[in-house]
């Protein structure tokens, strides 16, 4: 079945670091490929998607690429702050399903 | 536009005890879904609704019922709690299977 796997946290950086999340996933379609972030006692809100090969989703500064040889959609962003400390979910969703599938989140803190 | 709203945030149940959560979304989507969050595991989805009057299994069902009388409302029951049920629940909704997920704030649930 379709899985995704992102780097265990925490992850804990200063202002202003390079910030990667890895996420490599397995599906049997073409998935469509997502980032929800969840800030501190909120829910989930979506972050950049990208749905087909090469493509790159961004947004608030972030940015990742579906990358179908290598079966990855990681997480950039070029000089953090200290709001995007939050919890970081790579998902996907496959052709026709209905259902999100998601990996176990990685906790970003950065510190001033 | 209050987007999804759940009720209610936080709640205690003992043992064998019974609650209705309550989904509530105002963009007049098709699609509603109930997840559960646990540590180190990300979002499972317990059930889903693709309009109203319907209902369907996710991943992990057992202990849940759910209902979607009218279209804006999806309610997730537990007829007799278990500590394992025990975790954060987040409703989502989209207008398509396709499209992006919202999520609402949680509901923090505690079973002793």
């Amino acid at each position: 079945g379709d899985s995704v796997t992102q780097m265990e946290g925490p992850v804990t950086l200063s202002e202003e670091a390079f910030l990667t999340i890895n996420c490599t996933y397995t599906a049997t379609g073409y998935p469509s490929l997502f980032w929800y972030v969840q800030y501190p006692g909120e829910g989930l809100q979506l972050l950049l998607k990208a749905t087909k090969a090469d493509d790159k989703g961004s947004n608030k500064g972030f940015e990742a690429t579906y990358r179908k040889e290598t079966t990855s959609f990681h997480l950039e962003k070029g000089s953090v702050q200290v709001s995007d400390s939050a919890v970081y979910f790579c998902a996907l969703s496959d052709q026709g399903d209905y259902k999100l599938s998601f990996g176990a989140g990685t906790t970003v803190t950065v510190r001033a | 536009n209050a987007g999804v709203t759940q009720t209610p945030k936080f709640r205690v149940l003992k043992t064998g005890q019974s609650m209705t959560l309550l989904c509530a979304q105002d963009m007049n989507h098709e699609y509603m879904y109930w997840y559960r969050q646990d540590p180190g595991m990300g979002l499972r989805l317990i059930h889903y609704s693709v309009g109203e009057g319907t209902t369907a299994k996710g991943e992990v069902p057992d202990g849940y019922n759910v209902s979607r009388l009218k279209k804006q409302n999806f309610l997730l029951g537990l007829e007799s709690a278990a500590p394992s049920q025990t975790s954060v629940y987040f409703c989502a909704s989209s207008q398509t299977v396709y499209n992006e997920q919202f999520f609402g704030p949680g509901t923090r649930l505690t079973v002793l």
